[in-house]
């Protein structure tokens, strides 16, 4: 069954409006969630690094004040996009990583696709 | 740094037929992993299989095979007797760097009845 949960998986909204996602891991711990985007068959692109407790890490290029992350709690992280407009429309996934042992595979969510109009 | 390189954008395999999706590396780190993924049309990621960079053997899960040449800096998927539900993207990816992976630009493989 899926280890990371992501919700919603599908959001339409006006532009202007501030559209929150959710990632839950599901039976364990993640200190550490990433958060990534793709457009329509391109490869997945790392906004952030999520850590617990900590500010997020952002990746070169990656509005912070656009995309707020949250990582408040052990099982939770939040990927906010304030004041969403058009060109913010596409597939947003989170994704972590199942223990701490060295290269353990990402577990992702199912993905929002989100659509400003 | 680490990079992925997969050179095939898209790729065609009859229905009951092996394809292999190639997958070329880069990196300074003598030890690392590689992944394969699976990115169906309705977008979750989908694990398929892992190899270490110090496993002898090729990875194995069910059809999926890792043909890891270590040499050549590949590590090419190799999935047996397709069917019509493999039609899907498929990434390559490598990791750690800083807990991130790095991933490849995918191929997109239709598998044809």
């Amino acid at each position: 069954g899926a280890v990371v949960s992501q919700h919603p998986s599908w959001v339409i909204c006006k532009s202007g409006t501030s559209v929150k996602i959710e990632c839950r891991s599901l039976d364990f711990q993640a200190t550490t969630m990433f958060w990534y985007r793709q457009f329509p068959k391109q490869s997945l692109m790392l906004m952030a690094t999520s850590n617990e407790g900590s500010k997020a890490t952002y990746e070169q290029g990656v509005e912070k004040d656009k995309f707020l992350i949250n990582h408040a709690s052990l099982t939770l992280s939040t990927l906010t996009v304030t004041s969403a407009h058009p060109e913010d429309s596409s597939f947003y996934i989170c994704s972590a990583n199942l223990g701490t042992a060295d290269y353990q595979p990402q577990h992702f969510g199912d993905g929002t696709r989100l659509s400003i109009l | 740094a680490q990079k992925i390189t997969q050179t095939q954008p898209g790729m065609f395999v009859q229905e009951k037929e092996a394809v292999t999706l190639d997958c070329t590396y880069d990196t300074s780190d003598q030890s690392y992993g590689l992944f394969w993924y699976k990115q169906p049309s309705s977008g979750e990621m989908i694990f398929l299989i892992y190899q270490g960079s110090y496993d002898e053997q090729n990875a194995t899960e069910g059809r999926y095979s890792l043909n890891f040449q270590k040499a050549r800096k590949s590590a090419n998927l190799v999935i047996s007797a397709s069917q019509l539900g493999d039609s899907a993207m498929y990434f390559c990816a490598m990791g750690p760097n800083a807990g991130k992976s790095t991933f490849g630009d995918g191929t997109t493989l239709t598998v044809k009845p």
